[in-house]
């Protein structure tokens, strides 16, 4: 069974403009969660789609934005992009996405904003 | 808010030995606590995942230990391999729906 794959892999943007990062997750897996991971801040949670609604969100403004297809796919959005977005981007799957699941992650997608 | 200490923040031991990695959390009003390995440059491969109910889970050479009512957890890796090399993180989700606070991690560095 594939993994979770995410593209592309690594971007590169300037500032203001916008970006679209883009999450296949495990086949039958319908919860697909975003995370942010950064030096200084180290693994924050962005939000998490379970069955194409937003469930939980987290402390980001609103400038990122995501979400889910009918197939389960994903897509997360930012805008106006600023140097402290450089970060790497992961993806997570689990089936529903319930406590006892185990999140299996993507390799990431890695932006630098200049 | 939730936060998640891990000490020390690097560690160096020689292969072969026993070694053990420390998580704190401020809130004990969690669902589970997950340990994750990352290799440079790539994404989290989860290794062990307690349930608040549970005192430990154990994976070949990984024992997972969770102390809820005082906020810690450890993971024991025994007979340590250079493979072993990477940076630990814990986890804990206090909603139950796959929103983890992440610990800075360990970095960890297996001498041949």
């Amino acid at each position: 069974k594939a993994g979770v794959t995410q593209t592309p892999r690594y971007l590169i943007k300037t500032r203001g403009q916008q970006v679209t990062l883009s999450c296949s997750p495990i086949s039958g897996h319908r919860s697909v969660s975003w995370y942010q991971q950064t030096p200084g801040q180290g693994l924050q949670f962005l939000f998490e789609y379970f069955s194409e609604t937003q469930r939980n969100k987290g402390n980001f403004p609103g400038r990122f934005s995501g979400r889910q297809f009918s197939n389960s796919r994903s897509e997360m959005n930012v805008s106006t992009l600023e140097l402290g977005d450089s970060a790497l981007y992961l993806c997570a799957s689990s089936f529903v996405g319930l406590r006892q699941e185990t999140q299996y992650f993507g390799p990431g997608t890695r932006l630098l904003v200049l | 808010k939730q936060e998640v200490t891990q000490i020390p923040a690097a560690l160096s031991v020689p292969e072969g030995e026993n070694l053990v990695l420390n998580c704190s959390f401020t809130d004990s009003a969690i669902y589970n606590l997950q340990w994750f390995r990352q290799d440079p440059g790539k994404g989290l491969t989860s290794l062990l995942l307690i349930q608040s109910s549970q005192r430990e889970q154990t994976s070949g050479r990984l024992n997972a230990s969770l102390d809820k009512s005082s906020g810690r957890s450890t993971l024991y890796i025994a007979a340590s391999q250079p493979g072993d090399s990477a940076t630990y993180l814990c986890a804990v989700d206090q909603t139950g729906a796959n929103n983890l606070f992440f610990g800075t991690g360990t970095r960890l560095t297996i001498i041949p």
